[in-house]
């Protein structure tokens, strides 16, 4: 079965940096593009970052341009999102997501979230 | 960027009752590229709904999706105890990725 495990969470300071990443299983990994989704707490789903099948393409939000670098290893079934100038209003649980197709569609599996806390 | 406004912000309604949620764009979607999803509270997102009216792979026939271009409605028949959750809309033909700020069905 698809399963999703996320990893590397946890409380950093303003300024500091964290890498997560997401374990792949159960499906051919490379045939599909992830997103990472985040959920501030008691908030709304807010789309982070998105990487293509094979990686040639990334897309960020505006929020975390230029901060946020998403990457994948296909050869590792893994998909990483590395955060770098962290502020308080990063904090939030992060999801990845797995795209329905190579590039474009529904996110139709999810891992169940690591929480990233930004606070001195 | 796409903004999708989703409403009611909450819908009151009782088990067998039926819901009608709204998501509205702030532009054309491309080939109806909009995702509907149920979040019960402490799990992840499920998909429900992609391509304003496909229904993902498990989800009863009491979910339906509708709608094109600007105006999309997620309906849900006869509401079972289970189904009282927040639901999101999304739109994927764009980057940024958007999500509507959620609609919360409640007993």
């Amino acid at each position: 079965q698809v399963q999703l495990v996320e990893s590397g969470g946890g409380v950093v300071q303003p300024g500091g940096s964290l890498r997560l990443s997401c374990a792949a299983s159960g499906f051919t990994f490379s045939h599909f593009a992830m997103h990472w989704v985040r959920q501030a707490p008691g908030q709304g789903l807010e789309w982070v970052a998105l990487i293509w099948y094979d990686g040639s393409q990334r897309y960020y939000a505006d929020s975390v341009k230029d901060r946020f670098t998403i990457s994948r290893d296909n050869s590792k079934n893994t998909v990483s999102l590395q955060l770098n100038s962290l502020r308080v209003d990063d904090t939030a649980m992060y999801f990845c997501a797995r795209v329905q197709g190579k590039a474009v569609g529904g996110s139709d599996y999810w891992g169940q979230g690591t929480l990233v806390t930004v606070s001195s | 960027e796409i903004v999708l406004t989703q409403s009611p912000g909450t819908l009151s309604l009782s088990p067998g009752e039926k819901a009608t949620l709204s998501c509205r764009a702030s532009q054309s979607l491309n080939s109806n590229f909009l995702a509907w999803y149920q979040q019960r509270p402490g799990q992840a997102p499920r998909l429900l709904i992609f391509a304003a009216s496909s229904r993902a792979t498990g989800i009863p026939d009491r979910f339906s999706g509708s709608g094109s271009g600007t105006d999309f409605t997620l309906t849900i028949n006869r509401l079972d105890p289970e189904d009282f959750a927040f639901y999101y809309c999304q739109q994927y033909g764009n980057s940024p990725w958007t999500f509507g700020q959620g609609t919360k069905v409640e007993i």
